[in-house]
């Protein structure tokens, strides 16, 4: 199993400013992926993070967007930029486990006003 | 476009009642089923894989089946208790390490 840490649990930003999300993983890992689930919508993916090269998004999904750094086989941050109403989300980090099943972090419960 | 659903959308139940809920997806290029238990205010928890067409697995009061050739599986909770209240995800895993997650099922158990 791993342990995710992610920060912050929830915020209120105004539109447009931007907001970073971090994720800490108690042991290494080669992939990070970042998920949102807007309002009565699915989980969806943004974006995988692995460490060392770009980060490779889902279409509708662009870089200018949500950038997203990996540092580290331990840490990921996801910035969620410009800001509008429309990405009022809860985002989540994941790293998987030796089934293939998702470990996620806590979550962060994002409300654009 | 890869199409997962789940019924049903929400459900209400009384402490002690059993329940069960549905996760339909494609029947082709299968890999895994995941569910999920999400907890308001807590993260993601995975109850079962599942990735053998006929697979039962029980977590205590909780099981599911699968069944890939016609591309569905249930989940159940028998007796249900208050603390059983969360919203169940499942997620069609394809090509190893991808999903695609269901809207979910939220329910409520009422004491």
């Amino acid at each position: 199993s791993a342990v995710i840490s992610q920060k912050p649990s929830r915020d209120i930003c105004q539109r447009g400013t931007s907001l970073t999300i971090q994720c800490q993983v108690d042991s290494q890992v080669t992939m990070m992926f970042w998920y949102r689930q807007q309002p009565g919508q699915s989980l969806t993916l943004i974006a995988t993070a692995n460490q060392g090269s770009e980060a490779t998004y889902e279409s509708g999904f662009v870089i200018d967007k949500f950038p997203i750094s990996r540092p580290n086989l331990t840490f990921s941050t996801l910035t969620v930029s410009n800001m509008s109403p429309e990405d009022s989300s809860i985002y989540l980090c994941s790293v998987r486990g030796q089934m293939y099943e998702a470990f996620f972090g806590q979550g962060t419960r994002l409300t654009v006003v | 476009i890869l199409n997962v659903e789940q019924s049903p959308q929400s459900l209400h139940v009384q402490e002690g009642d059993s329940t069960n809920f549905t996760c339909s997806f494609p029947s082709s290029n299968f890999y895994a089923l995941h569910w999920y238990r999400w907890e308001t205010a807590k993260s993601p928890e995975a109850l079962f894989v599942m990735t053998l067409n006929g697979d039962e697995k029980k977590k205590g009061r909780i099981s599911a089946t699968l069944n890939t050739k016609e591309g569905y599986s249930y989940l159940y909770i028998k007796g249900s208790q208050p603390e059983d209240s969360a919203t169940y995800l499942c997620a069609f895993g394809y090509y190893g390490q991808n999903f695609v997650f269901g809207p979910g099922t939220r329910l409520s158990v009422l004491p």
